[in-house]
C-alpha cells in the first residue's frame, strides 16, 4: 500500500531564504507526482507535476525533483517571500484508478 | 476560465437530513473525484469516476453516494449525514489519458453536521 510522508511538518524561515521541502513514498511504481499549495481554508492549487520518466520540473522560483528509485521528491523554493506562506502537499498518482495519495503536508511560514 | 466549481462553500446541517454538494467542471475532463480533508488524516478519496456512468469507491465511501450522468457534473450525496462526516470536502477533475494529468481542485465545501 502506497504511503506518502512529508518532512518537516512545519517550517518557519526568514524572508529571502532558500528552502527545501521533502516528500517520500513507499512504492516507486508511480505514474506521476504533483506538488500543491493550500492556503488556510482554501482549495488546492497545483504547482508542479513531474511525470515518472522525468527528473525535475521548474516554474519560476520553484523547482521540484523526483528520484523514483529512492522514493523521494523535493520542492525547492528560492528567495522565499511572506506570500509563500501556506501548506505544501505532495501527492503521487498510482497507475491504477488515477487516485492521488497525499502526504500530510508541510506548513511553511515565511517571516518578513 | 478553466475551473472546478463546488457549491455550497459552507453548510451546517442536522443529523439525518439528506444533502447534496454539487461539483461542476468546464474542462471536458473524463476523471472526477471527491476527497475529504481532516486534521491528522490528510486528504482521503471518497469516490471517483472515470467517465459518464462509471463510478467507483475510494478509500472512505461509507455514508456517501455519487452519480455521473453528465461529463461535467459529479454531485456528492449524503443520504443521512452524521457528525463524523463533518469535514472539508474537495471535488477534483483531470484528464485520464495523455502525458499530462494535472488535477484541478475546487475551492472546497466545509460541512458541519450537528
Amino acid at each position: 500500500k502506497q504511503e506518502v510522508t512529508q518532512i518537516p511538518a512545519a517550517l518557519s524561515v526568514p524572508e529571502g531564504e532558500n528552502l527545501v521541502l521533502n516528500c517520500s513514498f513507499t512504492d516507486s511504481a508511480i505514474y506521476n507526482l504533483q506538488w500543491f499549495r493550500q492556503d488556510p481554508g482554501k482549495g488546492l492549487t497545483s504547482l508542479l507535476l513531474i511525470q515518472s520518466s522525468q527528473r525535475e520540473q521548474t516554474s519560476g522560483r520553484l523547482n521540484a525533483s523526483l528520484d523514483k528509485s529512492s522514493g523521494r521528491s523535493t520542492l525547492y523554493i528560492a528567495a522565499s517571500q511572506p506570500g509563500d506562506s501556506a501548506t505544501y502537499l505532495c501527492a503521487v498518482r498510482n497507475g491504477q484508478g488515477g487516485k492521488l495519495i497525499f502526504g500530510q503536508g508541510t506548513e511553511l511560514s515565511v517571516k518578513p | 476560465e478553466a475551473q472546478v466549481t463546488q457549491n455550497p462553500r459552507y453548510l451546517i446541517t442536522v443529523t439525518g437530513k439528506k444533502l447534496t454538494v454539487t461539483c461542476s467542471q468546464n474542462m471536458n475532463h473524463e476523471y472526477m473525484s471527491w476527497y475529504r480533508q481532516d486534521p491528522g488524516l490528510g486528504l482521503r478519496q471518497i469516490y471517483y469516476s472515470m467517465n459518464v456512468e462509471v463510478t467507483d469507491k475510494g478509500d472512505v465511501p461509507e455514508g456517501y453516494k455519487v452519480s455521473r450522468k453528465e461529463k461535467r457534473n459529479f454531485p456528492l450525496i449524503l443520504e443521512s449525514p452524521s457528525p463524523n462526516q463533518t469535514s472539508l470536502y474537495f471535488c477534483a477533475s483531470s484528464l485520464f489519458e495523455g502525458p499530462v494529468q494535472f488535477y484541478t481542485f475546487g475551492s472546497g465545501t466545509r460541512l458541519t453536521v450537528v
